[in-house]
Formats: C-alpha cells, structure tokens, sequence
C-alpha cells in the first residue's frame, strides 16, 4: 500500500509559538490531503481538506488563521498551528488520497502528537 | 447526521470470528462504505471497503445489507494483532472525505 509520512513524529512547545507539521506522500501523488485532529479517546475530526495549489477548505468552527494549511506540491501539505495554547494539544493526523485509482481510498500518516507547555 | 453508529466496544476469543456491525441508515446510492482500524498512537489503518456488493480481501470480508443502511466487518479469525478501534465510514462521490464516528474498540482475549 501507499505510504504517508508524518514529521515531527511528537512535539512540545512553549504557549505562544508556532509549530509546522509535514505530510508526505512518499510513493505517489496526492492532489488532496485531509487533516484531522484526535483528542485522547475521542474519534478522528476533520478538520480541513487541502488541495494542491489551492486554499484549503475548513471544516466549521475550525479557526483558519490559527490553523495555517498549505498543499505546495502533489506530494507534500504543512500544518501550522500559530501561537499554540495547551488546548490546542492534541494528535494530529493527515491522510492524502491516491489519485491514481478509481477509488477514492485514503493513506493516513502516523500521527504528530502535539504538546503545548 | 453523517455519522454511523457502532456499538462501543466487542469481545472476541483469539481464533474465533468477530462480526463487527455498523448502521448507516442515511448513506445514499453512490456513497462508499470504508472501515479503518486504528491501534493507540498511531494513525488509521485501511482495511476494506464496498459500495454494494460483498467484498473480500486479505485483511477481511465486508457484508452489506441489501438497502445498504447497515454493514458487518468479519474478521474470520481474530488474532491479538487485530485488537483496535474499528471505524466505520462512508463517503459520497466526487467528495472524498471521511466523517468518523466512536469506533468500536474491540479486545481479542487469548
């Protein structure tokens, strides 16, 4: 199967900083990407669609100045969290869609476990 | 609601078969239903998925209810590696995003 990578893998940051989160799709080309946020025991939450060379699309009540999307190229998309805050710790997921099937299936990175101090 | 409902959680004796069910009473013609699985810490993992036939693979068999409101993953021997929450999803087309509901939490005794 396809492969997404994820890095940093896990961060801590102090409030108030910014933190840059890559997804990659290492063996094929990704025209969109998702990304979700995960609390701990809670279900997956969408929280933007980005598309390459476009603006990203959020989902609502997802602020988009805070949570700064960008889909360069076919195989990478960046996740900046500005002036972080400990609610804003959370594990962060993407996945990125094969463009090449017929099928819309999605390939989730690892995950980026985000803490705020 | 574009949600699907899952019971919270199941139990399942190692080597025995575990059906898995999910409701999605509100799926229209050209949704797919997609089931990931996902261990603590790590993101989801694909497993299967069907529009309206049955479907099998490797990992496992997916059985869809003929007016498609309901699903039932069958893993047909369940191992300790297959304990984890198990998402049941669906997407339509030409939208290729994936509302997640609470999973199932599945625990396989040895």
């Amino acid at each position: 199967g396809a492969v997404v990578s994820q890095h940093p893998s896990r961060v801590i940051c102090k409030s108030g900083t910014s933190v840059k989160i890559e997804c990659r799709s290492l063996d094929f080309q990704a025209t969109t990407m998702f990304w979700y946020r995960q609390f701990p025991k809670q279900s997956l939450m969408l929280m933007a669609t980005s598309n390459e060379g476009s603006k990203a699309t959020y989902e609502q009540g997802v602020e988009k100045d805070k949570f700064l999307i960008n889909h360069a190229s076919l195989t990478l998309s960046t996740l900046t969290v500005t002036s972080a805050h400990p609610e804003d710790s959370s594990f962060y997921i993407c996945s990125a869609r094969d463009i090449r099937g017929d099928y819309n299936e999605q390939f989730f990175g690892p995950g980026t476990r985000l803490t705020v101090l | 609601d574009a949600k699907t409902t899952q019971p919270n959680s199941m139990e399942s004796n190692e080597e025995e078969p575990v059906h898995l069910p999910c409701n999605h009473s509100t799926i229209s013609g050209t949704d797919y239903i997609h089931w990931y699985r996902q261990l603590p810490s790590q993101g989801p993992e694909y497993v299967i998925h069907g529009l309206t036939s049955n479907v099998n693979n490797r990992m496992a068999s997916l059985a869809i209810a003929e007016d498609r409101k309901s699903s039932t993953l069958i893993l047909h021997r369940a191992t300790l590696r297959d304990a984890a929450v198990y998402y049941c999803t669906k997407s339509g087309a030409g939208s290729y995003q994936l509302t997640f509901g609470k999973g199932t939490k599945l625990s396989v005794i040895p």
